[in-house]
């Protein structure tokens, strides 16, 4: 059973354009987040949702909106793709909130996003 | 967060112990050491996390030195599958959280045949 999964695994599309990435954890995790991992290989946080609730967003541009519809799930839409958002993003799960929790994060297998 | 320093890359035989060593000379009481590793092309993976006790799991040992500036992450008995890129990551979590991982270069382990 995967345990986070993410849809599509490529992702190729022309600047300009809008698209979605999908996660799902069928961990029962109550946090989620985004990471984004550049050309250069650094793997940077994005975001991170607590039960639905946003909890960070760590100065990525407005055209990137997650969207966590239930637990379970946390969507990235990008909005106005440009060249530099090429790069692969990993979705990961968490247990989240949870006193002297050492919270070992579960990390999807990586969307490849290219931008032409 | 303290800020770790690690190897860029290290080679090290097949069957043999594997030693991957950071540095966290910045660490805090209440920060725990973490190590991930990625896979090429995939995604990265938990291996193990300790605070001021030695830790040992299925994958891995980690010794954390007794002033915690320092720590080693040892795979016992290499495999090829072992060749990933090694983080170590300095975190608070004293109260839980659901704060994202800061990943640094890590160190390029490649096992060798």
């Amino acid at each position: 059973d995967t345990a986070v999964s993410q849809t599509p695994k490529y992702l190729v599309t022309q600047m300009g354009n809008d698209k979605s990435i999908k996660c799902e954890q069928n961990l029962g995790h109550d946090t989620m987040y985004w990471y984004k991992q550049d050309s250069k290989k650094f793997l940077k946080i994005m975001f991170s949702y607590n039960n639905k609730e946003l909890i960070i967003n760590e100065t990525v541009p407005n055209r990137f909106s997650p969207k966590s519809p239930d637990k379970a799930h946390l969507n990235l839409h990008i909005n106005s793709l440009e060249l530099g958002d090429s790069a692969v993003y990993f979705c990961a799960s968490s247990p989240g909130w949870r006193k002297n929790s050492y919270n070992e994060q579960f990390f999807g297998p990586g969307t490849r996003l290219t931008v032409l | 967060d303290a800020k770790t320093t690690q190897p860029p890359s290290m080679d090290c035989a097949e069957g043999r112990a594997a030693n991957l060593p950071c540095n966290h000379s910045t660490i805090s009481g209440n920060e725990y050491v973490y190590w991930y590793r990625q896979i090429h092309s995939q995604g990265p993976q938990y291996i193990i996390h300790g605070l001021k006790n030695n830790e040992t799991n299925e994958m891995a040992s980690l010794i954390i030195t007794e002033d915690r500036k320092s720590s080693t992450l040892i795979l016992p008995h290499a495999t090829l599958r072992d060749t990933a890129v090694y983080y170590c990551i300095v975190r608070d979590y004293s109260g839980g959280g659901a704060d994202g991982l800061t990943f640094g270069k890590g160190t390029h382990l490649i096992i060798q045949p």
